[in-house]
This record gives C-alpha cells, sequence and structure tokens, in this order.
C-alpha cells in the first residue's frame, strides 16, 4: 500500500518566491496534518483537516501560510512570499478516524529559502 | 509546562543490549494515547508503537515494548537486542483523545547510538 506521498522532497528557493509543498494522504484517510521541524523548535503541527475541513490552524505562524485540502486525496501548504526563517522539513501526516490511530508520516519536504 | 518530556538527549547501547528511552507526559485528559517514532538520518518519521490511556497490558511490537506507568506518567520505549540500524532519533508523543482535537504534541527526542 502507498503510504503518505510528499512533493517535492526538496525545494530550494529564493526569499520573496512562492512555494508550494503537496501532499497525498493515504487511501481512505481522513485526517491530514501538516507538520514543520527545525532544530530550534523541534515538530510543531501547523495545521490539521478531518474531512477536507480545517479544525485546527492555530499553529500557522503567520498569514504568509496558507492550507487547503480540495479534495480527500489532496492537500497543499503554500507560503507567499517565503522568508529564510521558513526554511525547515515540512511533513505532511494522514490517519483514519478519531480513535487513537497512529499517524503515518511522509518522507518530508526539505526547504531552504536562499 | 511541557506536555512531553523526554529528558535524554542521548543515549548510547552496544548492539545486541536491550535500552530504555524515557518519557514523561503530562495531561488532565483520562483518555489519551502514547506514541512513539524513529527518526532515521534519512529524515523520515516511522511509527513504532503504541499505549492508550485505558490499556490493561503494556504494548509491544517485535523488539519493541512500552514500559507504561500510568501513576507516574510514564511511558518508556524499550528496545530488545539493539541493532546497528535502530540508531536514530526517537520521539515519544501523545495525543489527548477528550479535547476533540487530534493533535500529536511531540517530545524534544532522544538519539540513540548503537555501537558495534
Amino acid at each position: 500500500d502507498a503510504g503518505v506521498i510528499q512533493s517535492p522532497r526538496h525545494e530550494v528557493t529564493e526569499m520573496g518566491q512562492e512555494v508550494t509543498l503537496r501532499c497525498k494522504p493515504i487511501s481512505g484517510h481522513n485526517s491530514l496534518f501538516w507538520y514543520r521541524q527545525t532544530m530550534m523548535r523541534g515538530l510543531e503541527l501547523l495545521i490539521y483537516f478531518n474531512n477536507n475541513v480545517p479544525i485546527d490552524d492555530s499553529g500557522m505562524p503567520e498569514d504568509r501560510f496558507s492550507a487547503k485540502m480540495p479534495n480527500a486525496s489532496f492537500s497543499t501548504l503554500k507560503i507567499q512570499p517565503s522568508e529564510p526563517r521558513d526554511s525547515a522539513v515540512y511533513f505532511c501526516a494522514s490517519s483514519l478516524g478519531q480513535g487513537p490511530q497512529p499517524q503515518h508520516f511522509g518522507d518530508g519536504t526539505r526547504l531552504s529559502i536562499l | 509546562a511541557q506536555k512531553i518530556t523526554q529528558t535524554q538527549p542521548g543515549m548510547f547501547v552496544q548492539e545486541k543490549e536491550a535500552v530504555t528511552l524515557d518519557c514523561t507526559y503530562d495531561t488532565s485528559d483520562p483518555s489519551y494515547g502514547l506514541f512513539w517514532y524513529k527518526q532515521p538520518s534519512s529524515g523520515e518519521m516511522i511509527f513504532l508503537i503504541y499505549q492508550g490511556s485505558y490499556d490493561q497490558q503494556n504494548a509491544t511490537e517485535g523488539r519493541y515494548s512500552l514500559n507504561f506507568q500510568k501513576a507516574r506518567k510514564s511511558a518508556n520505549l524499550v528496545i530488545s537486542a539493539s541493532q546497528l540500524g535502530d540508531s536514530a532519533m526517537y520521539f515519544c508523543a501523545m495525543r489527548e483523545v477528550n479535547t476533540g482535537f487530534q493533535k500529536l504534541v511531540f517530545g524534544t527526542g532522544t538519539r540513540l547510538l548503537v555501537s558495534p
């Protein structure tokens, strides 16, 4: 079975550019999560969706960040305009149901903003 | 207050030995789940084991077991018969079920190094 698929795996871009990260959750999973991992702050939850609806976006750092989930099999995290401090590894994860199900992570996108 | 505390920034163990990675948590929610994830140097996050707050028995998955002490609010990961491939970062995480959210809160991690 395919796991969570993220693209791109690596992204290097200049400050001020728009960055779009993509995620395909595991088929059948109805919860989707975006995390950011940095050395300074560890793993932080940015936003999570349940049945394609954003439930908690309190972790989104600024208005420059936005996330969408237009359907059950696709989500995007967009940064516009990007800044060097946005450099991090961004993970997408998905899980099934409301119960104590584990979240399964994608391989992450390593983002570098120059 | 930290929800998840991992006090060991790094641990060393010899191959074939057992090792315990510590995790304490803080919650007032009676219903919660505890998870351990492994992050090798390649960067992916791999789910290892889960323990529910109402589970009567400690969780086990192959060489991984969870030493769950509810009164002490600890959920230590035990890796038996360590292998070189176990060298990685290990994260403890908690999900509080009754808050209505599905958020996983992570600890700061423990880096495990397995030597030959």
